[in-house]
């Protein structure tokens, strides 16, 4: 068990609809990152939040969003949802920046029809 | 335009013997670099980390070594088990990226150890 849990685990929705995907990281872990994995697909590196602030970005789409909150727990926001954004998304936590492994969740997989 | 490549989609070996899995990068700022094991239904795993200072880096069964000039990295495992087939990850990081942590990540490699 990495201590990084993301809700909810599976999820289905129709064309243009909006979803949001939550994730709590390990407890003490300042560093918040989102991935997506889609079939057969390496992760591709989303955006990246720290203590509450957007930290870096990554080949994130205009129609995806995220928020760090003040308990440290994340939310991305998908909206106008396309056939093509079927994926496994993956959010992962640190302590700090750079060294530091990432510890991941076990994924919200998101199909769209 | 992929940074970091693992070249083989998949790999088996007989349990008992060596897996290699290897990694190539083109970007040369990139100075951490990790591997990671995924079983299905599962997120990523931490498994072993190396620096561009160090060539060689172990952990019980598992080695990883860096040819920085090659820009090549590969993990050995050694004795292969059953338990270790999954999917791996290489990834790497680079510092002068704003100091994020965020790590770039291959395409995976499916490892079965056959016993």
């Amino acid at each position: 068990d990495s201590g990084v849990t993301q809700t909810p685990k599976h999820l289905i929705t129709a064309t243009g609809q909006r979803v949001t995907l939550r994730c709590s990281p390990r407890s003490g872990d300042l560093s918040v990152y989102w991935y997506q994995q889609s079939l057969d697909q390496g992760l591709q590196f989303l955006i990246q939040y720290y203590n509450g602030e957007e930290r870096a970005k990554g080949n994130i789409l205009e129609r995806f969003s995220a928020q760090q909150f003040p308990d440290l727990h994340s939310e991305l926001n998908l909206s106008s949802l396309e056939l093509g954004d079927s994926a496994l998304y993956f959010c992962a936590s640190s302590v700090e920046g750079f060294g530091s492994p990432l510890h991941f969740g076990n994924g919200t997989r998101l199909t769209v029809t | 335009d992929q940074q970091v490549k693992q070249n083989s989609p998949s790999l088996s070996v007989q349990e008992g013997r060596i897996s290699i899995l290897n990694c190539d990068y083109t970007n040369s700022m990139f100075d951490y670099f990790l591997w990671y094991k995924k079983y299905p239904a599962e997120g990523p795993t931490f498994l072993i980390s190396i620096s561009s200072i160090k060539d060689k880096n172990e952990d019980g069964r598992f080695t990883v070594f860096l040819n920085k000039s090659a820009k090549h990295l590969s993990l050995h495992i050694v004795p292969s088990q059953p338990g270790d087939s999954a999917v791996y990850f290489c990834a790497a990081s680079a510092y002068g990226s704003g100091n994020t942590g965020k790590l770039i990540f291959g395409q995976g490699t499916t490892l079965q150890v056959k016993p």
